[in-house]
């Protein structure tokens, strides 16, 4: 049983560029959230999807929107990207209380 | 929102000793606190968590207490072994978004 995966692992843009990460859930997970980890820091919360809408939303601007899909699998995109943005953006599942994190993707923004 | 602060943010100890870990919370409404650790360039994994309804847990060598009327928990860990060597983050959570604290390093000296 595949575990969260998530895909780029990594990415380098530019300011001003956008970009797509992609996450696939746990095998019978429907709830997907989204964080932002910067390094040294604890993973911020960015918002999370159930039965394909955003049911929460932390403390980031609108350049950051997402997607679910009716297959459970999600998008994170940011838009007019910042140097600020570069960090590891971890996708979870739940079923229940218990987060599972996958891998990452590391965005880096020159 | 929630505030959820921890300490220290590192923590060096001899290979056998315990190490303990403590975070506080802002909201009386968090109900879940689970307890994280991430090794360098890994995801988070969930390694023990602990409902409102419950005063302590213990899973081999890690144990987490919760005060809810003082709104702190703890992570203990011990007999530590070189292999506990990562950075911990405490979180907690009222309703499956989680709110972390800044990570606790913890280095285990052989």
């Amino acid at each position: 049983d595949a575990g969260v995966t998530q895909s780029p692992t990594h990415l380098i843009k530019t300011r001003g560029q956008q970009v797509t990460l992609r996450c696939s859930p746990k095998s019978g997970h429907d709830t997907v959230s989204w964080y932002q980890q910067a390094l040294g820091q604890g993973p911020q919360f960015i918002f999370q999807y159930y039965e394909e809408e955003e049911r929460q939303r932390g403390n980031f601007p609108d350049r950051f929107s997402g997607h679910q899909f009716p297959n459970y699998s999600s998008e994170l995109n940011v838009n007019a990207l910042l140097l600020g943005d570069s960090a590891l953006y971890l996708c979870a599942s739940s079923e229940g209380p218990q987060v599972f994190f996958g891998p990452g993707t590391r965005l880096t923004v020159l | 929102g929630e505030n959820v602060e921890q300490h220290p943010s590192t923590l060096s100890v001899q290979e056998g000793d315990s190490a303990v870990i403590k975070c506080t919370y802002s909201d009386s409404a968090s109900n879940y606190f689970p307890w994280y650790k991430q090794e360098l360039g890994k995801r988070p994994q969930l390694i023990i968590d602990i409902r409102s309804n419950v005063g302590e847990k213990k899973d081999q060598r890690i144990a987490v207490t919760l005060n809810k009327t003082a709104k702190h928990f703890s992570l203990h860990i011990t007999e530590t072994q070189p292999e506990d060597s990562a950075v911990y983050f405490c979180a907690a959570s009222n309703d499956y978004k989680l709110s972390f604290g800044a990570g606790t390093t913890v280095t285990v000296r052989a």
